[in-house]
């Protein structure tokens, strides 16, 4: 089972960059690693998903070392509006490997 | 699309009682998970169907029971409420391929046992 950890809180200015770090020491090769966020009082929602390397969307960019054991998660200028509990979710075909972790809260300082 | 809905949104049982939460998607999401979500804690599985007729165990199956005669319902049941059972539960859904596709979470469902 390739469990995750993550730094349990962070704390950043508005219009900072942020890097939240995931270690996943166990990850097999056909993991893949997702990042979620989550508001209070609501469901995960879906930022940002890859394999290996870097990923970038509209959203977020995630960097992934050669060896896989670990990932960043980066937002870049962040607002008040990103303050929530950033997941990372390590997982492949199939659905009993998913574990979420206890995340890490980003706090956005104005 | 409504994507996954949830109901009830908050129920308070008395320990003992039985209730079934409900979850529905009209994705035409083969994949479909059932989560808790303890107060300052992550989502921990407790069940999950890779389509009709077929469920499986997660991580915390204890207490709890699901079906899945159609695609676009899975139904969570609770048998005997115990307090250790309060806690937010979200059902999610996806498109088939599990943890490697994105997952789509419900509002939650917030259950109190006293």
């Amino acid at each position: 089972l390739a469990k995750t950890t993550q730094p349990i809180s962070m704390d950043s200015y508005e219009g900072q960059e942020v890097n939240i770090t995931c270690s996943h020491n166990n990850i097999a090769t056909n993991d893949y690693i997702t990042w979620y966020q989550q508001f209070p009082s609501q469901g995960p929602r879906f930022i940002i998903q890859g394999y290996k390397t870097k990923v970038t969307n509209e959203v977020a960019s995630l960097f992934i070392p050669a060896d896989r054991k670990s990932s960043t998660l980066s937002l870049p200028r962040v607002s008040l509006s990103d303050t929530a509990v950033y997941y990372c979710l390590v997982g492949s075909t199939g659905a009993n490997n998913l574990f979420f972790g206890t995340g890490t809260r980003l706090t956005v300082i104005p | 699309n409504a994507g996954v809905t949830q109901t009830p949104k908050f129920r308070i049982l008395k320990i003992g009682q039985s209730m079934t939460l409900q979850c529905a998607q009209d994705m035409n999401h083969n994949y479909m998970y059932w989560y808790r979500q303890d107060p300052g804690m992550g989502l921990k599985l407790i069940y999950y169907s890779v389509g009709a007729g077929i469920t499986d165990k997660g991580e915390v199956p204890n207490g709890y029971n699901v079906s899945r005669s159609t695609t676009e319902d899975f139904p969570l049941r609770l048998e005997l409420a115990a307090p250790s059972q309060t806690s937010v539960y979200f059902c999610a859904s996806s498109p088939p391929g599990g943890g490697q596709e994105t997952q789509y979470f419900g509002p939650g469902t917030r259950l109190l046992v006293l």
